[in-house]
């Protein structure tokens, strides 16, 4: 089945820095990929996601590229802030289905 | 913004003993599921419930799990008999189409002693 792989497991950078999470999956039929976002105390926050048939997309500080052919995809953060600070997972889904296959977090510091 | 509302927050219960998780999903969504994420372990898909009825599910979710829409608001994992290793976050979540744009609860962490 899908198995969904993301590092780092834990990423520190300086505030105003950018960040960059990377993720590969293992199915190829795979054409839905979200980033959530986790808060402590909270459940996880869709922030942005895509689908197969697009390579890239924006949305202000946040984007997501995606490499079909590689069969990993990136969530990229600039300009960090100190409330970026979370976990943020990665994940994949098919057409054919309803799961999401998640990948294991990657805790997010920014530091001041 | 609507959200997902999980109640309890937090659940301890003696194994065997029966549990009984609630959420009320987001009012205009027509998909609903449940997740669940052993401390340490990646997040996990349980089931996903559409229509009034169970439209996928994993090889966890078996006979001691079940889910019900007793009514227009409310969506519930129930656990018969708890096993130790039931003890995780688990989050409720709804969307208005499948498999995307899910929106998730805060979750109820269940301890099962």
């Amino acid at each position: 089945g899908e198995n969904v792989e993301q590092h780092p497991s834990t990423l520190s950078v300086q505030e105003g820095d950018s960040a960059v999470i990377k993720c590969t999956y293992s199915d190829s039929a795979s054409n839905y990929f979200p980033w959530y976002k986790q808060e402590l105390g909270k459940g996880p926050q869709l922030i942005i996601d895509i689908r197969s048939n697009v390579g890239e997309k924006k949305d202000q500080r946040i984007a997501v590229t995606l490499n079909k052919t590689a069969k990993h995809f990136s969530l990229h953060i600039t300009e960090t802030q100190p409330e970026d600070s979370a976990v943020y997972f990665c994940a994949a889904s098919k057409q054919s289905n309803y799961q999401l296959i998640w990948g294991a977090g990657t805790k997010l510091i920014i530091k001041p | 913004e609507p959200e997902v509302t999980q109640t309890p927050s937090h659940q301890v219960t003696q194994m065997g003993q029966e549990v009984i998780l609630r959420c009320v999903p987001i009012s205009n969504h027509l998909y609903f599921y449940w997740y669940r994420q052993i401390l340490g372990q990646k997040v996990e898909f349980l089931v996903s419930f559409y229509n009034n009825e169970i439209s996928e599910k994993s090889e966890i979710f078996d006979d001691q799990f079940s889910v019900e829409r007793p009514d227009g608001s409310n969506f519930t994992l129930k656990i018969r008999s708890t096993k130790l290793e039931d003890s995780a976050m688990y989050f409720c979540a709804s969307s208005e189409q499948g498999n995307e744009k899910l929106f998730f609860g805060s979750g109820t962490q269940l301890s099962v002693l």
